[in-house]
């Protein structure tokens, strides 16, 4: 069965440090993969997607992801992060059989000033 | 343009009453879609309307009826819910529904009581 993976349910970071959320799925078919991030009492916001081309993908506010397709992996990355990246991180694939996004369980960010 | 709108942003209901939650997009989106929500979990599919018509119904109980006026509206009546439906419901819409990203509005936070 298709299925979404996040790594981590809560980290817990200092100001500047780098930040990486894991993700993966199962399916051995096309898709296509998104990080949302939910500030707090905020809508769901598209970080970034990927649909094909170049693996590594920059988004919105510094974060970039890099697609391994061998490893069924979009995992997400920001260099510096600041207080204001505290926020609920889904990872989300659409599998290309039904065309429904499914979403990884989420990692809760928490970034101490 | 990228916003959803939805209406009321709260609702407190009781287990007899019968309300309706809208969603409102205006980027020629022919996809749209509710999810369900509890806090700290991921959204979860309920319907998908493809140009108008229901396409995806997730086995949600006949409680929640959608309805898609016309491309741009879509609906959630609400009747005889249980307290455990309370939740944050989300409307998204795409562009048509196979594959492209989601645009999630702010939600609709209801309580049954």
């Amino acid at each position: 069965a298709q299925s979404v993976s996040q790594h981590n349910h809560h980290v817990i970071l200092s100001e500047a440090a780098s930040l990486e959320l894991g993700c993966n799925y199962s399916y051995g078919g096309t898709v296509n993969l998104f990080w949302y991030v939910q500030y707090p009492g905020q809508h769901l916001q598209l970080l970034l997607k990927y649909f094909s081309g170049d693996p590594l993908v920059k988004g919105i506010k510094g974060f970039e992801a890099e697609f391994i397709k061998s490893k069924f992996s979009f995992n997400l990355r920001k260099p510096s992060v600041q207080w204001s990246d505290t926020a609920e991180y889904f990872c989300a694939v659409i599998f290309f059989n039904d065309y429904k996004l499914s979403f990884g369980a989420g990692t809760t960010v928490t970034v101490r000033a | 343009d990228t916003e959803v709108t939805q209406t009321p942003k709260h609702l407190v209901m009781g287990m007899t009453n019968k309300k309706s939650l809208k969603c409102e997009q205006h980027m020629g989106h022919r996809a749209m879609y509710w999810y369900k929500q509890k806090a700290k979990k991921p959204p979860e599919l309920m319907f998908v309307y493809s140009y108008e018509k229901l396409s995806i119904n997730e086995s949600v109980p006949s409680r929640f009826s959608p309805e898609c006026p016309n491309s741009s509206l879509l609906n959630l009546h609400l009747h005889a819910l249980q307290p455990e439906d309370s939740a944050l419901y989300l409307c998204a819409s795409s562009q048509d529904g196979t594959g492209g990203e989601q645009y999630f509005g702010p939600g609709t936070r209801l309580t049954v009581t």
